[in-house]
């Protein structure tokens, strides 16, 4: 089973809203979240990650927020444009696994003009 | 510029036979991955690499192969025991133990279809 779920399957906003993608996982030994972005036909890319010793971490219109206590974090994208449009994945690991990452299902965001 | 090269962009199958997908890095990575990504399922570890000549199962790793002769190369082969290959290949690699520092690089993928 998926140690890390993700919410919702897909999403649709207008230009200039605000996109939030929610995960939620089980495993309190994860100390690393990261958040990748995925367009058609290439390989993820790393758009922000968080530990859990801070709540929040802002980079330019990507925000992530940590709830430690919930064991649950989510990425905002504020403004949201089309060129923001592509599937994002949330992922967590442990220090000293060697990098193995658990991934969310992803979610596929459709920024409309 | 430094990064991942995976070949061949797509790959088809015939029942019964093996391939194998190539995973090449120039960016002096210890550590390297395959995932496999299928719709709906987001991405699931198959092997993963430490360093050389040393490799481990992730998740998925039956009907799968790999080696790690050198430290830039971990070819990925899918061979006949792999009941249901179709899907888009992802080759990753990071420093290593520190993946904090920079997370994941990707590769552009591979998809294969079997026909």
């Amino acid at each position: 089973q998926q140690q890390v779920k993700q919410s919702p399957q897909s999403l649709i906003v207008q230009k200039g809203g605000i996109s939030i993608i929610n995960c939620a996982y089980e495993n309190t030994a994860f100390d690393y979240f990261p958040w990748y972005q995925q367009f058609p036909g290439k390989g993820p890319a790393l758009l922000i990650a968080i530990r859990p010793d801070v709540s929040e971490k802002k980079e330019g219109r990507f925000t992530i927020s940590f709830n430690k206590s919930a064991k649950q974090f989510s990425l905002h994208i504020m403004d949201s444009q089309p060129g923001d449009s592509a599937t994002y994945f949330c992922a967590a690991s442990i220090e000293g696994s060697w990098g193995k990452l658990q991934f969310g299902a992803g979610t596929q965001v459709v920024v409309t003009p | 510029d430094g990064g991942i090269t995976q070949s061949p962009k797509y790959l088809f199958r015939k029942e019964g036979q093996n391939v194998t997908l190539s995973c090449e890095q120039n960016l002096n990575h210890d550590a390297m991955y395959w995932y496999r990504q299928d719709p709906g399922q987001g991405l699931r570890l198959i092997y993963y690499s430490q360093i050389v000549n040393d490799f481990q199962k992730g998740d998925i790793a039956e009907g799968y192969s790999v080696s790690r002769e050198k430290k830039e190369s971990f070819p990925l082969t899918v061979t006949s025991a792999q009941k249901n290959p179709t899907a888009f290949y992802l080759c990753a690699s990071t420093p290593g133990q520190g993946v904090q520092r920079g997370g994941y690089t990707f590769g552009s993928g591979t998809r294969l279809t079997v026909v």
